[in-house]
């Protein structure tokens, strides 16, 4: 099993430039997530999905879009990237009813 | 509103001694989880223990422990004898049950262990 993988692991986007970030993972989770962690902090939530064709904002949704049209797979949208949204992007996904969240390798994006 | 608050942002340990990280967090909520992870310097995320709101028992997993009071609000991560493969960022992490899904991390604490 591959777990959690990401694509791409690494970007540079100019301002204003529009990117799709893919998040797969093989274990037949229900849920799944899109984290951004800024440096020398914490992960903070950007969407999450409990479910095909369903999504939920999380704390700091402004500026990205998330579609979960197949169970396996969930995509981050940046429409218009900002410098601000330089920053490394987890995704992890778990099985409902509590347990752990299984992290892929993250993604690191730079807008200039 | 859910929150998790790590105090410590950087601790240090001497190698194979026990040290505790900190972690409070605030939630309405009656059914919760709470975890703690471990991202060492290459940037990946790893599980390192789980304790459920209505567990009697704090959780254990080899070196790790979880020492949760439920009254204070605190779920603090114990490591006993360190390792220096310990050094790393620990994150302590929320999951709302009744909130389907929404999960909320701590800023983290850095953790360097010295030989």
């Amino acid at each position: 099993n591959a777990g959690v993988t990401q694509t791409p692991k690494f970007r540079v986007l100019k301002t204003g430039q529009s990117m799709t970030l893919l998040c797969a993972q093989d274990m037949n989770h229900e849920y799944m997530y899109w984290y951004r962690q800024d440096p020398g902090m914490g992960l903070r939530l950007i969407h999450y999905s409990v479910g095909e064709g369903t999504t939920a904002k999380g704390e700091v949704p402004d500026g990205y879009n998330v579609s979960r049209l197949k169970k396996q797979n969930f995509l981050l949208g940046l429409e218009s990237a900002a410098p601000s949204q330089t920053s490394v992007y987890f995704c992890a996904s778990r099985r409902p009813l509590g347990g752990e969240q299984y992290f892929g390798p993250g993604t690191r994006l730079t807008v200039t | 509103a859910q929150k998790i608050t790590q105090t410590q942002p950087g601790m240090f340990v001497q190698e194979k001694e026990a040290v505790t990280l900190d972690c409070t967090y605030d939630t309405s909520d009656q059914s919760y989880g709470l975890f703690w992870y471990k991202q060492p310097s290459s940037g990946e995320m790893i599980f390192l223990i789980y304790q459920g709101s209505y567990d009697e028992q704090n959780a254990t997993e080899g070196r790790y422990s979880l020492n949760f009071q439920k009254a204070r609000k605190s779920a603090n991560l114990v490591i006993s004898a360190s390792q220096l493969g310990d050094s790393a960022m620990y994150f302590c992490a929320m999951g709302i049950g009744t909130n389907a899904g929404k999960s909320t991390f701590g800023d983290g604490t850095t953790l360097t262990v010295k030989p």
